[in-house]
C-alpha cells in the first residue's frame, strides 16, 4: 500500500538547521509531485514547499523562501527538506504529501514529524 | 496573495445539515479540495474538484460551488463527523498552494 514515512524531526535552537526525510513506498515515486505541509500546534494547515516529479521545478511559501530547500532522490524514493536559519515560528508537525496524478490536491499523507524550535 | 477564508467554527445537532464555506477571489477559476482532520491524525481528502467524492467517502458529504464561494455540506451529521475541515486550492501554474484557515465542526 502507499506509504510515506517522515523522519528527522526534533528539538533545535533558533538559527540552527535540520533536515527532514520522507521515505516513500507502494507507488512509483518518480511519477508524482511531492510537497511538505506543516501544522503548528493547535493551528491550521500551511503549505510549505513542493517539487515536481523529476525535481526540475521547486516552489515555496514566502515565509520559508531562502531558508528551506526541497529536494528528492528518485533512486532512493526519498523526499527531503533542508531547513536553515530556523525560527520559533517554524515549530510544527511537518507532513510529507503526495500530489494526485491529475489534479492539484494531496492524496496521500505521512504521519508527520514534529519540529520544535526553542532555545 | 492567494487566500481562502473559512469560518472558524460551525455547530450543529446530530441529524442536522452542516454547511462549511470557503471563499476566495480566484475560486471561479480554480478547483477546491476539502480535507477532514480528526485529532492526532493526518488529514484525509473528502471532496476533490469542487464536488467529486473519492471512493470510500460517505454519500452524506457533498460539495458545491457558486462564484467565489464553495460549500462543503454534511447531511445527517453524526458524532463521528466532529473534526476540523480545510479547503485547499492552487493557482493555475501549480506554483502556489493554499489552505483555508480551517473550520472546527462541533456536533452538539
Amino acid at each position: 500500500q502507499v506509504q510515506l514515512v517522515e523522519s528527522g524531526g526534533g528539538v533545535v535552537q533558533p538559527g540552527r538547521s535540520l533536515r527532514l526525510s520522507c521515505a516513500a513506498s507502494g507507488f512509483i515515486f518518480n511519477n508524482y509531485g511531492m510537497h511538505w505541509v506543516r501544522q503548528a500546534p493547535g493551528k491550521g494547515l500551511e503549505w510549505v514547499a513542493g517539487i515536481w516529479y523529476d525535481g526540475s521545478n521547486k516552489y515555496y511559501t514566502d515565509s520559508v523562501k531562502g531558508r528551506f530547500t526541497i529536494s528528492r532522490d528518485n533512486s532512493k524514493n526519498t523526499l527531503y527538506v533542508q531547513m536553515n536559519s530556523l525560527r520559533v515560528e517554524d515549530t510544527a508537525v511537518y507532513y510529507c504529501v503526495r500530489v494526485h496524478g491529475e489534479y492539484n490536491f494531496f492524496d496521500c499523507w505521512g504521519q508527520g514529524t514534529l519540529v520544535t524550535v526553542s532555545s | 496573495s492567494y487566500e481562502l477564508t473559512q469560518p472558524p467554527s460551525v455547530s450543529v445537532s446530530p441529524g442536522q445539515t452542516a454547511r462549511i464555506t470557503c471563499s476566495g477571489d480566484a475560486l471561479p477559476k480554480q478547483y477546491v479540495y476539502w480535507y477532514q482532520q480528526k485529532p492526532g491524525q493526518a488529514p484525509v481528502v473528502i471532496i476533490y474538484k469542487d464536488n467529486e467524492r473519492p471512493s470510500g467517502i460517505s454519500e452524506r458529504i457533498s460539495g458545491s460551488s457558486s462564484g467565489t464561494t464553495v460549500t462543503l455540506t454534511l447531511s445527517g451529521v453524526q458524532a463521528e463527523d466532529e473534526a476540523d475541515y480545510y479547503c485547499q486550492s492552487a493557482d493555475s501554474s501549480g506554483t502556489h498552494w493554499v489552505f483555508g484557515g480551517g473550520t472546527k465542526l462541533t456536533v452538539l
